[in-house]
C-alpha cells in the first residue's frame, strides 16, 4: 500500500474549518484513501474514506485531487472536542493499515 | 451493541509473565484485527481473522504471541514471556469483510512489564 505524508501538526481556532492535508504520490489505481482520528485515551475512530470522488458525510469531507496523488479531511467547524491525532491511510485491500504517526490537531477556543 | 469490548482495560505483568487479552468485537462483523501502540506512534498492524480462521500475521507478532478466535465471536491474544519492550497498548478492532465500511476499534488494553 502507498505510503503517505502528513504534517506533523496544524491548530485550528473553534468554530473554523479544519484543513488537513495528506500527500499520496505513490498511490495506485485501486488504493482508497482513509482518514482515521484517535482521542487521547480511546481507540482511533473511522471518518471517512473515498477511491476518485469526492465524499462527505456527517463528520467530515474527503477531497481528493483528479491525480489521486493528495487529499483533504474537512472539518467545516472545528469544536474542541475535534482536538485529536488524524490519520490518513491508503490501503487497497482494508485488511491491514499503515497508521505512521499523523497530524496532531489541536482546536484553540 | 455496545461496540468493540476489550478487556481487561489495563493490566500490569512481571517480566517473564503470560498474559492473555480479551476482545469481543460488533456480532455482526465477521472479521476481527488486532494491533499494537506504542506511544507517540500510530497503530501497528499484528494479524486479523475472518471469522475463525487467521488470514494475516505481521511479522511483528513473533512466535511469543498468539491470537485465537475460536467460532469466530471473540478473540484473544496471549503474549507468552513478556518483555518491558511488549509494553504498549493492544488495540482490537472489527467489520465487515471488504472496504466500504472501516473498522471500530475497542478502547484497547494498556499493557505495561515491569
Amino acid at each position: 500500500d502507498a505510503k503517505t505524508t502528513q504534517p506533523p501538526s496544524m491548530d485550528c481556532a473553534e468554530g473554523r474549518a479544519a484543513n488537513l492535508p495528506c500527500n499520496h504520490s505513490t498511490i495506485s489505481g485501486n488504493e482508497y484513501v482513509y482518514w482515521y482520528r484517535q482521542i487521547h485515551s480511546q481507540g482511533p475512530q473511522y471518518i471517512i474514506h473515498g477511491l476518485k470522488n469526492n465524499e462527505t458525510n456527517e463528520m467530515a469531507s474527503l477531497i481528493i485531487t483528479e491525480d489521486r496523488k493528495s487529499s483533504t479531511l474537512i472539518l467545516p467547524h472545528a469544536t474542541l472536542r475535534d482536538t485529536a491525532v488524524y490519520y490518513c491511510i491508503a490501503s487497497s485491500t482494508g485488511n491491514q493499515f499503515y497508521f505512521g504517526t499523523g497530524t496532531s490537531l489541536t482546536v484553540i477556543p | 451493541d455496545t461496540g468493540v469490548s476489550q478487556d481487561p482495560r489495563h493490566k500490569i505483568t512481571k517480566r517473564g509473565q503470560n498474559v492473555t487479552f480479551r476482545c469481543d468485537p460488533i456480532s455482526e462483523h465477521n472479521r476481527l484485527y488486532w494491533y499494537r501502540q506504542t506511544l507517540g506512534q500510530g497503530p501497528e498492524f499484528l494479524t486479523y481473522f475472518q471469522n475463525e480462521a487467521q488470514l494475516e500475521k505481521s511479522r511483528l507478532l513473533s512466535d511469543r504471541f498468539s491470537a485465537e478466535r475460536p467460532k469466530g465471536s471473540f478473540s484473544t491474544l496471549e503474549i507468552q514471556r513478556t518483555e518491558q519492550g511488549d509494553s504498549a497498548m493492544y488495540l482490537c478492532a472489527s467489520s465487515f469483510e471488504g472496504h466500504f465500511y472501516g473498522y471500530t476499534f475497542g478502547s484497547g488494553t494498556r499493557l505495561t512489564v515491569v
